[in-house]
């Protein structure tokens, strides 16, 4: 039943692993994004995906690869993990266009942690 | 897109109404303000949102003056369910995703 379903919930790792976070959503919604929050909990947009096409990539390094294998999945992998990858990692998702309000509906968040 | 200014926390006691005000000084005529709460160890939730005047849901009222500028969240009579972080956010609605969440306000409420 979760709108916005995201797994891992907790990942812990070695600096310089691979590791991969995925995203689904059951929600219809053309758009996907990954929002990165850092500890001083302010929010921010790394990508956004229409119709699996990327739209956005807010100058994320490109150890961030997003893959999206249909409009209601996006997954993010990450290579050579680095302490400053630490974060809570949220997928969300939205229907935007006439008529929306954009709203965006947000999984609970994967709490990476690089040590 | 617009920045906004809101206070970093706020305290209250259940039953009481909160207003959190947000400042949006260099809002857009096609920008909207939208109100997301966040729980701790949860994404953030859509709260509401307006244009102009005010709006109410089941869950708050948003007023907003003339000039937009600014805008009020209002919480009705808050329980320690209240407790979180809201954020105020001032965009256009095809452009909302690439807000950055700011610090929000944390209200904690007291019993």
């Amino acid at each position: 039943d979760t709108a916005v379903s995201q797994t891992p919930k907790y990942l812990v790792t070695q600096m310089g692993n691979d590791k991969s976070i995925k995203c689904e959503q059951n929600l219809g919604h053309d758009t996907m994004y990954w929002y990165k929050q850092d500890s001083k909990k302010f929010l921010k947009i790394m990508f956004s995906y229409n119709n699996k096409e990327l739209i956005i990539n807010e100058t994320v390094p490109n150890r961030f690869s997003p893959k999206s294998p249909d409009k209601a999945h996006l997954n993010l992998h990450i290579n050579s993990l680095e302490l400053g990858d630490s974060a809570v990692y949220f997928c969300a998702s939205s229907q935007l266009g006439q008529g929306s309000t954009g709203e965006l509906f947000f999984g609970e968040g994967s709490r990476l942690t690089v040590l | 897109l617009a920045k906004t200014t809101q206070p970093i926390s706020m305290d209250s006691y259940e039953g009481q109404e909160v207003n959190i005000t947000c400042s949006h000084n260099n809002i857009a005529t096609n920008d909207y303000i939208t109100w997301y709460q966040q729980f701790p160890s949860q994404g953030p939730r859509f709260i509401i949102q307006g244009y102009k005047t005010k709006v109410t849901n089941e869950v708050a009222s948003l007023f907003i003056p003339a000039d937009r500028k600014s805008s009020t969240l209002s919480l009705p009579r808050v329980s320690l369910s209240d407790t979180a972080v809201y954020y105020c956010l001032v965009g256009d609605v095809d452009s909302s995703y690439k807000l950055i969440f700011g610090s929000g306000t944390r209200l904690l409420v007291r019993p």
